[in-house]
């Protein structure tokens, strides 16, 4: 039972590129979240899925794109990725609502020159 | 909008002392309120929920209060220890099924 995985655990971006960040829980749960960290602030809500094939925008959704691909798959896409994306990024899942025990995977960090 | 604040500066405190760590927050109401622990360069851990009907919750040497009068909320960890140094996160409902409004955090540095 790995709980929530994400990968890749670190990469570098030049300004333009694209890249998926991948998660994956194997608790069974409904819902999944993509959060961004930046030094100083709380996490921001980038985008979840209440359920396998919807999503919703959250807090701070421009710039990003996700899928779910299946009740154990979500993943965040940066079509053209900016310096403001630099950040920490954390997939978590939770067996149904927000206000529930959240469940982090170990986060990637994506640097963007 | 909603606003949730931390001690944005670290808290030292000497083994065996009690910690105490606040989250004060402004323009809502919650029905809901949690702790997380996160450890450097990884994810967030749930550590405790509190409801807006429970004025204190505890778990083995944590413990935490709510007063929806003052908009705030205590954490406390008694006989504090170096491995529980971490930062620590509040997280608020705000009356969506998906969404929490979360605190920057307060790094605790227990010195032995």
């Amino acid at each position: 039972n790995a709980g929530v995985t994400q990968t890749p655990k670190f990469q570098v971006l030049k300004t333009g590129q694209s890249m998926t960040l991948q998660c994956a829980q194997d608790m069974n749960h409904n819902s999944m979240y993509w959060y961004r960290q930046d030094p100083g602030m709380g996490l921001r809500l980038i985008y979840y899925s209440a359920s396998e094939g919807t999503t919703d925008k959250g807090e701070v959704p421009n710039g990003y794109n996700v899928s779910r691909l299946n009740k154990r798959e979500f993943s965040l896409r940066l079509e053209s990725a900016a310096p403001s994306q630099t950040s920490v990024y954390f997939c978590a899942s939770t067996l149904d609502r927000a206000q529930e025990t959240q469940y982090f995977g170990p986060g990637t960090r994506l640097l963007v020159l | 909008s909603q606003k949730i604040e931390q001690n944005s500066e670290a808290l030292n405190i000497q083994e065996g002392k009690t910690a105490t760590l606040t989250c004060n927050y402004t323009n809502y109401s919650p029905a809901y309120l949690q702790w997380y622990r996160q450890d450097p360069g990884r994810g967030p851990v749930f550590l405790l929920l509190i409801r807006e009907n429970e004025k204190e919750k505890r778990k083995e040497r944590l413990k935490v209060t709510f007063d929806t009068t003052l908009k705030q909320s205590l954490f406390h960890i008694t006989a504090s220890q170096p491995a529980d140094s971490a930062t620590y996160l509040c997280a608020l409902d705000v009356g969506s099924n998906y969404q929490l409004i979360w605190g920057a955090g307060t790094k605790l540095i227990i010195k032995p």
